[in-house]
């Protein structure tokens, strides 16, 4: 079974940075697309940022562009998140999710989510 | 960047009935990628429809996705206890994504 289980999160400080990690199993990680999405409460979901498969391509979206730094270590099966000066809007739940390959950016496995509150 | 405009934004129905759920874009989507997902309280989105009308893997055959362009729908044919939740839909385009408002079905 595929499992994804996030690591990280936290209350941080207006201008603060944290790390989020999120360790897979259950398929081929190396050969796999990954995205982090967010969602703030009682909002949508909102894409944040996706990783090719050898991690040599990140995509971000322009709320986090600058700010955020997707990356992955294929011998570990770990995806990080390097998020810095964050803001108050950065608050959410944030899921690493698998893609579906060939469909287009669809995500078919997610992680349980992991709350990241940024407040003074 | 294209918006994802779904409709309506509750939907009140009984178990057995059939759900229609609009998700509208701003442009057309010449490639049609465009994804469906429920989410349920407390848990992380679920795939359900990609490519705008592939059921994914374990998915029941009563949803159903169609559409092209700029007006897309996701059918349930009749609802299930398990189907009242949030259904959003998606977008990738232009190396980007896009969801959707969302459209919360309700137990009448």
């Amino acid at each position: 079974d595929v499992q994804l289980l996030e690591s990280g999160g936290g209350l941080v400080q207006p201008g603060g940075s944290l790390r989020l990690s999120c360790l897979a199993s259950g398929f081929t990680f190396s050969s796999s697309v990954m995205g982090w999405v967010r969602q703030a409460p009682g909002k949508e979901p909102e894409w944040v940022s996706i990783i090719s498969a050898d991690g040599r391509d990140a995509y971000y979206a322009d709320s986090v562009k600058g700010r955020f730094t997707f990356s992955r270590d294929n011998s570990k099966d770990t995806l990080y998140l390097q998020m810095n000066s964050l803001r108050a809007e950065d608050t959410a739940v944030y899921y690493c999710a698998k893609e579906k390959s060939g469909s287009g950016w669809s995500f078919d496995s997610w992680g349980q989510g992991i709350l990241v509150t940024v407040s003074s | 960047e294209i918006v994802l405009t779904q409709s309506p934004g509750t939907l009140s129905l009984s178990p057995g009935d059939r759900a229609t759920l609009s998700c509208r874009a701003s442009q057309s989507l010449s490639n049609n990628y465009l994804t469906w997902y429920q989410q349920k309280p407390g848990q992380a989105p679920r795939l359900l429809i990609y490519g705008a009308s592939s059921r994914a893997s374990g998915i029941p055959d009563r949803f159903s996705g169609s559409g092209s362009g700029t007006d897309f729908t996701l059918t349930i044919s009749r609802l299930e206890a398990e189907d009242f939740a949030v259904y959003y839909c998606q977008h990738y385009g232009g190396s980007r994504l896009t969801f959707g408002g969302g459209t919360r079905v309700e137990i009448k």
